[in-house]
């Protein structure tokens, strides 16, 4: 079982629609990261949370550190959200390593 | 403030052929580290650095070793290239521990024929 688990793999949305990307992971961590990364390849940092809720704009994302779960949140979507979006967690035992889940392949139609 | 910087962002090599690819962090940040991004096994952590230290390795063969140079730059390099070496890599920088942000470069593709 891989320590990071995202669902679901793909997601097609309409426009407008509210998006939820889910994580699990299976170990203790120093902070939950959710990525972005378009085609092309450049991953953007979105968040990095240890605890609660972060809102930046159309995003939310929230962390359950009892249930080792994170959701990453997308209201109003649009078709400019289409990437792929990660999960990646960090230990303190590990450095700077981060590990990463799969990724989900989103895609908002107009 | 600059980004990360790796050089070069495309490379097309022979098996057998070795490879040096370059990071440049965002100043001030100490920790490099590096992943290996293929469409079967996704993103893996190759090997990170802080202050010209490895501090820790992903599971890679001997042929992928890194360095970082007193600047905080680091470069990556691969010896004798296989065709499952082809990827996206990636070099992240980071300022503070685990617990910190991190800042992606924008990879370099290495094709090998």
């Amino acid at each position: 079982k891989n320590e990071v688990e995202q669902s679901p793999q793909n997601l097609t949305a309409q426009e407008g629609e509210f998006i939820t990307i889910n994580c699990s992971y299976s170990v203790g961590i120093s902070a939950l990261h959710w990525l972005q990364q378009h085609p092309g390849g450049g991953i953007v940092s979105l968040f990095m949370l240890s605890s609660g809720k972060k809102k930046h704009g159309r995003l939310i994302a929230t962390i359950n550190i009892q249930e080792k779960h994170s959701s990453l949140h997308i209201t109003a979507s649009h078709p400019r959200d289409s990437a792929v979006y990660i999960c990646a967690v960090s230990r303190m035992e590990y450095g700077n390593k981060l590990v990463f889940g799969a990724g989900t392949i989103l895609r908002v139609k107009s | 403030k600059a980004g990360v910087t790796q050089t070069p962002r495309y490379l097309i090599k022979t098996r057998g052929q070795q490879v040096t690819l370059s990071c440049s962090p965002i100043s001030g940040h100490r920790s490099v580290s590096w992943y290996q991004q293929t469409p079967g096994q996704g993103l893996q952590f190759l090997f990170e650095y802080f202050s010209e230290t490895q501090r820790n390795k992903g599971n890679f063969p001997g042929r992928f070793s890194g360095r970082q140079f007193s600047n905080s730059r680091s470069e990556m390099n691969v010896s004798t290239l296989e065709l499952g070496d082809s990827a996206l890599y990636l070099c992240a920088s980071t300022r503070t521990g685990p617990a910190g942000g991190y800042t992606f470069g924008s990879g370099t593709r290495l094709t090998v024929v």
